[in-house]
């Protein structure tokens, strides 16, 4: 496998419900990353991580959290959602400290919270 | 308030013709530009970038061009074909290479052959 690979790429979930998205990256980046796409928003930055650090936790609610056990992998663990809870969930990776590289994304987790 | 900033969420073009995608900002601090393309069911994906030291920057069909003073840029696309039909994304980062990305909303082009 190479890139960002996100699962599951689609999820229902009811309010009371518990999960976990998972990202995987493959390219050796030190940085990972969790967007939320809704529509007619810009992606919205959630949590960045560097060297398994969170480093930034953009105001985004409690019911969100994220987890980085390695520098290749990121969950993000949902509880009792809201049904605006439902978006496109991006994961990316970077590569810090060594000029600009931009991110590569994953290809998301469309959730559907009812 | 939104620091990034594209105002017109779709754009039609013909085959052949320029696309013009354009983007505003309003924090002085940002340093280096991206634009990002995303097809349906997909995550975006790297398509050009820009420093602020610079006002232009060419990859093949791929112009984007920088305008410091008026917190500007555009993105050209020329010749338009129809498998550029998708959301356009522009992004701005502060400080260090590498940093978090702050997005546009996104413009949907359309290129009918």
């Amino acid at each position: 496998e190479t890139g960002v690979t996100q699962t599951p790429r689609h999820l229902v979930m009811g309010m009371t419900n518990k999960k976990s998205l998972k990202c995987e990256q493959h390219l050796g980046h030190n940085a990972m990353y969790w967007y939320k796409q809704s529509a007619k928003k810009p992606l919205e930055l959630m949590f960045v991580y560097s060297l398994e650090e969170r480093v930034e936790n953009n105001s985004v609610p409690s019911r969100f959290s994220p987890e980085c056990p390695n520098s290749s992998h990121l969950f993000l663990h949902l509880h009792t959602l809201q049904p605006e809870d439902s978006a496109l969930y991006l994961c990316a990776s970077s590569q810090t400290g060594q000029g600009f590289y931009g991110y590569t994304f994953g290809s998301g987790t469309r959730l559907t919270v009812v | 308030d939104q620091q990034v900033k594209q105002n017109s969420p779709s754009l039609s073009v013909q085959e052949g013709r320029i696309s013009i995608l354009n983007c505003d900002y309003t924090n002085s601090m940002f340093d280096y530009f991206l634009w990002y393309k995303k097809y349906p069911a997909e995550g975006p994906t790297f398509l050009i970038s820009i420093s602020s030291i610079k006002d232009k920057n060419e990859d093949g069909r791929f112009t984007v061009f920088l305008n410091k003073s008026a917190k500007h840029l555009s993105l050209h696309i020329v010749p338009s074909q129809p498998g550029d039909s998708a959301v356009y994304f522009c992004a701005a980062s502060a400080g260090q290479a590498g940093t978090a990305l702050i997005f546009g909303k996104g413009t949907t082009l359309s290129v009918s052959s």
